[in-house]
């Protein structure tokens, strides 16, 4: 059974701060790693993907990738109260399988 | 990013009726599709994945005769609910997949059902 685990939080942050959401899979023949928001009643829309080790940066929002780890963050940087909202990893593997996790709640306060 | 859209939006039904819920890829062909639902504060739950042109693949527990998938074209695929009931209430989402390197997707709005 391929499991993706993040903590549910909530998580809180002050308005400005890092806000720092974390994701470990236990597939280590996974090849593609997505970060999506949610914000409540609406559905996920993508955020960034990453598939080799290391950072990538996208405007606010950072990727990191540990596969020795089995391991993905997302880091926002300078949080706004609109990044409030339900952060889903996903961990796609050789073929179009996705796995998703359960969510993080992230509230920025302003 | 790729757009995808769903109709209806919402919809109310009645105990025993059936529901047709189309999902399109707007600027992109979609070879894949898949459905989820997914239930208040809960995670996404995925139904099934379907190909173009050929059967959906569903999940363990989503019974087919029940939530019949078509997709006939690299643009559009259909989730009805048949002979719904009130336990079938629930936001059903759909998602295309773009075959690039990453096989990202992309989800629609979503379509909030409510039988009643």
């Amino acid at each position: 059974q391929k499991e993706v685990e993040q903590n549910s939080g909530p998580l809180s942050v002050p308005e400005g701060a890092i806000a720092s959401l974390n994701c470990t899979y236990s597939d280590r023949g996974s090849q593609s790693f997505f970060w999506y928001r949610q914000y409540s009643g609406k559905s996920p829309e993508l955020i960034m993907f990453i598939y080799s080790n290391g950072d990538k940066e996208d405007g606010r929002f950072t990727a990191q990738l540990n596969k020795a780890s089995q391991y993905v963050s997302l880091l926002i940087r300078d949080s706004q109260p609109s990044d409030s909202a339900t952060y889903l990893c996903a961990v796609k593997d050789y073929g179009q399988n996705f796995v998703f996790g359960p969510g993080t709640r992230l509230s920025v306060l302003p | 990013g790729a757009v995808v859209s769903q109709h209806p939006s919402w919809v109310i039904c009645k105990s025993g009726t059936s529901v047709k819920i189309e999902c399109r890829s707007l600027d992109f062909q979609a070879t894949t599709m898949f459905w989820y639902r997914q239930f208040p504060k809960q995670s996404l739950m995925l139904m099934a994945t379907s190909n173009e042109g050929s059967k959906a693949t569903y999940e363990q527990g989503v019974e087919k005769d029940k939530f019949l998938i078509n997709h006939a074209s690299l643009t559009l695929s259909t989730l009805t609910v048949t002979s719904a009931h009130p336990e079938d209430s629930s936001f059903y989402i759909c998602s295309g997949s773009i075959p690039s390197s990453s096989y990202e997707q992309y989800f629609g709005p979503g379509t909030r059902l409510t039988v009643t």
